[in-house]
């Protein structure tokens, strides 16, 4: 069964913290992995999509970083601000419908 | 230039009724999906479009069913509604139907609720 855990679920931070959210998944004939933001309530915002030919993608303070043979993809979050605060999910396309397998989300507070 | 465009914002619906959400997706792009997302998980994909046909179907009932215009807007329509379809329905766009590479784009959602 095709699998993607976020850990953590859940995590404040003071502002201004270097931080890393972690994505693991089972499928290792992934096509792409993508990451999130979603805001209480609100539709997601895609931040970040690596494909399986890449190790990372950055964008500002955000870095993404694929480990396919570990099954792994971190989100690195520098000098976290306030605005940060959302849930952030990664997204896993695998197997042969290329469906989107989704994560439960890590929810981030970034306090000032 | 617009994004994903979803309608209603937010829509309460009694058990047994039927309820029809629509997307709008992003000028240009031929591929849209739609997805259920219960307060506390991820969403769960529903439904794909591309260029009118079904691409993909998740795991749902019957009572869920959808169409692409020639525009490509989609409909989601819901039958027979249940306390357990009361969901945040996001709709994602994309520019063409290969799931490998393409960035999903998605609306605000349509927020459901079933009494």
């Amino acid at each position: 069964k095709q699998e993607v855990t976020q850990i953590p679920a859940a995590l404040s931070v003071p502002e201004g913290e270097n931080l890393v959210l972690n994505c693991s998944f089972t499928d290792s004939a992934i096509y792409n992995l993508q990451w999130f933001r979603q805001d209480p309530g609100k539709g997601l915002t895609s931040l970040l999509l690596i494909q399986s030919s890449q190790r990372e993608q950055t964008s500002g303070r955000l870095n993404a970083s694929l480990d396919k043979s570990s099954g792994r993809s971190t989100l690195y979050i520098a000098a976290s601000q306030p605005g940060d605060s959302a849930t952030y999910l990664c997204a896993e396309r695998a197997g042969n419908n290329r469906k989107l397998i989704w994560g439960l989300g890590t929810s981030l507070a970034v306090n000032p | 230039d617009a994004g994903v465009t979803q309608s209603p914002t937010h829509l309460i619906k009694t058990r047994g009724q039927h309820v029809t959400l629509r997307c709008s997706p992003i000028s240009g792009h031929k591929s849209v999906s739609w997805y259920q997302q219960v307060l506390g998980q991820g969403p769960q994909f529903i439904f794909q479009y591309y260029e009118k046909e079904e691409r993909g179907r998740g795991n749902f009932p019957d009572r869920f069913s959808a169409r692409q215009f020639p525009n490509y807007s989609s409909e989601l329509n819901v039958n027979a509604l249940l306390l357990g379809d009361s969901a945040l329905y996001l709709c994602a766009s994309s520019p063409s139907g290969r799931g490998g590479t393409d960035t999903q784009y998605f609306g605000p959602g349509t927020r459901l609720t079933v009494l």
